[in-house]
């Protein structure tokens, strides 16, 4: 099992424009989830998908949207990048709807640095 | 809404002592409550979780958490530490309502000395 892969792991861009981050959630996990973490900082929720559905979505601009796939990976894309979301961007994995019981695994993440 | 906080921001311990990450939660209900650890350049690895029960809980890697609701505390130990155990530790909390979504504190930096 090769676990949460997220691609790339390292990605440098410019102000203003456009990324797109991937995960490939465990095998068998239906639920995937993305976090922002800064530098310093604990990881932030941003939005997570189940059946293909935007589930829930935390305090982040429009300019953060993603997709889940039918395969049950996922893509988060930014739009008009700005310096401040230069962070590692983490990916959870799980099996939804299991209650309280639901363990997330983690991706090893993807750097971004917006020059 | 739900919070976590880590009171310490960095924590320099000899290895072979011991071991205590702080951790309080702000939160009304009976809280779900995780410990991960994040070595450099890593993801986050589930060392141990707290849901209802007995509220010393074990983990991997040798270490456990005591649940106190008087204190609002989840402070995470480990009797002898090991070079290994050098990396970030975040406690976090999990939503009421959506068991896959955490709220994460903002970590305590473990160096080890030799």
């Amino acid at each position: 099992d090769a676990g949460v892969t997220q691609s790339p792991t390292h990605l440098i861009k410019t102000r203003g424009q456009q990324v797109t981050l991937r995960c490939s959630p465990k095998s068998g996990h239906d639920t995937v989830s993305w976090y922002q973490q800064a530098l310093g900082q604990g990881p932030q929720f941003i939005f997570q998908y189940y059946e293909e559905e935007e589930r829930q979505r935390g305090n982040f601009p429009d300019r953060f949207s993603g997709h889940q796939f039918p395969n049950y990976s996922s893509e988060l894309n930014v739009n008009a990048l700005l310096l401040g979301d230069s962070a590692l961007y983490l990916c959870a994995s799980s099996l939804g709807d299991r209650g309280p019981a639901t363990e997330a695994f983690f991706g090893q993440g993807t750097r971004l640095t917006v020059v | 809404a739900q919070s976590v906080t880590q009171p310490d921001i960095h924590i320099t311990v000899s290895e072979g002592a011991s071991l205590e990450l702080r951790c309080n939660y702000s939160y009304g209900a009976t809280p779900y409550l995780f410990w991960y650890v994040q070595s450099p350049g890593q993801g986050l690895q589930l060392l141990l979780k707290y849901f209802s029960g007995d509220t010393l809980v074990q983990g991997i890697k040798g270490f456990e958490a005591e649940f106190k609701r008087s204190q609002s505390s989840f402070n995470l130990r480990k009797p002898s530490v090991h070079w290994s155990d050098a990396a970030e530790y975040f406690c976090a909390v999990g939503d009421l309502y959506n068991f896959n979504k955490f709220y994460f504190g903002s970590g305590t930096k473990l160096n080890v000395k030799p």
